[in-house]
């Protein structure tokens, strides 16, 4: 089985200080990674995602994730937050020769001016 | 090239009556998952389909709830008798032939209130 732990429900964070959103997950396989971000009323957006190769990943808006294997963690960052990155964000996880995603509960970012 | 487009946005319904919620994947997609998303408990998967298939039905109620891929026409979602609890926000997402390593594009969902 697979699955995947978001273990901060809310983050704070000033503008222009960096973010960590934290993520592990457990699959059997080789794991399929994932961030979304989801703003009010609205559907999930895609991120970014890590399937092979270099553990820092790039994603949009200026977000990033590392893939640490041997802690099995997939962290989303930022170097300096925005106002407007204030929303939910969930990691997700595939394992690799499977098709459906299992995700976290989410994590509400908050950046304040 | 649209997204993936669910309708209706917000749908209300009396105890006992049935919802259908309609999901049109990207062009190009054919596979479909459905999903459920109450507060504070995230995203849960439950069915995922390709046209004419159920896959992966694996996370759908037993009972009441049903889903289809037909070969024409959008996907739908169908609850029967629907309970108080069924309220939530229902999201379709697609994904290409490919799978795998793509990432699925989600459509803005089907808010359900049940009253």
């Amino acid at each position: 089985a697979q699955s995947v732990a978001q273990p901060e429900d809310q983050v704070n964070v000033a503008e222009g200080n960096p973010l960590t959103v934290k993520c592990t997950y457990s699959v059997s396989g080789n794991p399929y990674l994932f961030w979304y971000v989801q703003y009010p009323n609205r559907g999930l957006q895609f991120l970014l995602k890590y399937i092979t190769g270099d553990n820092l990943v790039k994603g949009s808006y200026g977000f990033e994730a590392e893939f640490n294997k041997s802690q099995t963690s997939f962290h989303l960052k930022k170097p300096s937050a925005l106002v407007s990155d204030s929303a939910l964000y969930f990691c997700a996880v595939r394992d690799g020769g499977y098709s459906t995603l299992t995700f976290g509960k989410g994590t509400m970012l908050l950046v304040s001016p | 090239n649209a997204g993936v487009m669910q309708n209706p946005r917000h749908l209300v319904r009396r105890r006992g009556q049935e919802a259908r919620l309609r999901c049109s994947p990207m062009k190009g997609h054919s596979h479909v998952y459905w999903y459920r998303q109450l507060p504070e408990e995230g995203l849960k998967f439950m069915v995922y389909l390709q046209k004419e298939n159920i896959i992966d039905e694996s996370g759908m109620p037993k009972e009441r709830f049903s889903a289809e891929f037909p070969k024409e026409g959008p996907s739908i979602l169908r609850i029967q008798q629907v309970v108080r609890g069924d309220s939530a926000a229902y999201f379709c997402a697609s994904s290409p032939e490919l799978g795998g390593d793509q990432p699925q594009h989600f459509g803005d969902g089907t808010r359900l209130s049940i009253l």
